[in-house]
């Protein structure tokens, strides 16, 4: 899987859009990017996750650039609750089924301020 | 949602004692997995299973057995419990089988290992 690169932390406003970067230049062309969170003392949250087109759902969206070397993350209207580690991740697809495990880096530490 | 229920929650044991985590999902998901959670580790995975009775190993397999006698639960045994093994331990799930694989993980058990 391709090696990710996120700032360590970053803070927002609350009601303000949180964006978090995320390189990841050697990326290959069947690999996806999924993004994770991980709120304090739970377990890992998926969010999101697209391969070359931007993507979108209820909980955030994904810009991934023309040449897929790197992607933000965006929550819209952050709130507190949204404060957590933010995982960026790049794996490929395999097309026999999904028993491989997700290698989480150490991610970004996003902070909403009240 | 993952569905996923992990007991026990916390728990505290003796070196040496043998450890049974369980993991039980309410979906009918075919591929589990079991992860474990360091300070300067991030997750790292144990064991997997693709399915009733098989499984295999992960990066970090010593020192630990897995079974999955129904597709619900997926058990990780210790079955002589080091100090090394203090963590927290995730189950995950997977719908697998689809252009997704994105993972699901449950709420974590805390292993204290004295």
């Amino acid at each position: 899987d391709a090696k990710t690169t996120q700032p360590t932390s970053m803070d927002c406003a609350e009601g303000r859009a949180a964006n978090l970067p995320c390189n990841h230049s050697t990326i290959s062309g069947n690999e996806y990017v999924y993004w994770y969170r991980q709120i304090h003392s739970q377990g890992p949250q998926y969010i999101i996750h697209g391969l070359k087109n931007n993507e979108t759902n209820e909980m955030a969206s994904l810009i991934i650039t023309e040449d897929r070397k790197s992607s933000t993350l965006i929550l819209p209207h952050a709130t507190l609750r949204d404060t957590a580690v933010y995982y960026c991740i790049v794996r490929a697809m395999y097309s026999g089924g999904g028993a491989d495990g997700l290698t989480f880096g150490k991610g970004t530490h996003l902070i909403i301020q009240p | 949602d993952a569905g996923i229920t992990q007991s026990p929650r916390h728990k505290v044991t003796e070196t040496g004692t043998p450890v049974t985590l369980r993991c039980h999902q309410t979906e009918n998901h075919r591929y589990m997995y079991w992860y474990r959670q360091d300070p300067g580790h991030g997750l790292r995975l144990i064991h997997y299973s693709y399915g009733v009775k098989d499984t295999d190993k992960g990066e970090v397999s010593d020192g630990y057995s897995v079974s999955r006698s129904k597709t619900e639960d997926f058990l990780l045994t210790l079955e002589s419990a080091t100090s090394s093994q203090t963590s927290v331990y995730f189950c995950a799930n997977s719908p697998g089988g689809s252009p997704t694989y994105e993972q699901y993980f449950g709420p974590g058990t805390r292993l204290t290992v004295t």
